[in-house]
């Protein structure tokens, strides 16, 4: 079964650009996350969703960061003006309702801002 | 911040037990205590979780203290894959979606 996908896996962009970054959860589950992880800062949760729908966005570092669950296989995290500050590593993870904090962790996009 | 400590990093002989501390002292009741690790260059990844009673699966086992503010990860064989930072984390008092990471254990594993 495949586990969470992550598109695209590299970016560079320069400085001003919209970033978009994509995730598709492992199929059935309920709970979908977005993480950054920095050097200075560690690995941080931005922003949930349960059931496609927002619950907790208070890790969202600014409005330049904005992130949409249009339907239950789909994420979407926006970077709109990217600056080279937002340079990290972006981590999706799902879970399914009822399993805790048992979560599954994609392969990350790698963004560079230039 | 993250309500757990753990050393900045350990090492350990390839064919030896890993034995990861963690110490977790305001634990609360029903709070659980999760570990994850992440290899170099990769997203992290669930290893084991328990309450009170110890726990074992085809990864580690997990030794919790009868007071339950420590906890020891163990992997009984390491190999040079297990190299990786290995996360302790207790989530808040059973809520959803925090997963606090800390800093972790660095975990090398040598020859």
């Amino acid at each position: 079964d495949a586990g969470v996908i992550q598109s695209p896996r590299h970016e560079v962009t320069e400085m001003g650009q919209e970033v978009t970054l994509r995730c598709k959860p492992i199929s059935g589950h309920d709970y979908l996350f977005w993480y950054r992880q920095t050097m200075m800062r560690g690995l941080e949760l931005l922003i949930y969703f349960n059931n496609n729908v927002p619950i907790d966005d208070s890790g969202m570092p600014e409005d330049r960061f904005s992130a949409k669950m249009p339907n239950a296989s789909f994420s979407t995290l926006k970077i709109q003006p990217s600056e080279p500050r937002d340079s990290a590593v972006y981590f999706c993870a799902s879970r399914l309702a009822g399993a805790g904090e048992t979560q599954y962790f994609g392969p990350g996009t790698r963004l560079l801002v230039l | 911040d993250a309500k757990t400590t753990q050393p900045t990093s350990m090492d350990c002989a390839e064919g030896r037990a890993a034995n990861l501390p963690c110490n977790h002292s305001t634990i609360s009741g029903n709070e659980y205590v999760y570990w994850y690790r992440q290899i170099h260059s990769q997203g992290p990844q669930y290893i084991i979780h328990g309450l009170k009673n110890n726990e074992t699966n085809e990864m580690a086992s997990l030794i919790i203290t009868e007071d339950r503010k420590s906890s020891t990860l163990i992997l009984p064989h390491a190999t040079l894959r297990d190299t990786a930072v290995y996360y302790c984390i207790n989530p808040y008092g059973g809520s959803q979606g925090n997963l606090i990471f800390g800093k972790g254990t660095k975990l090398s594993v040598k020859p």
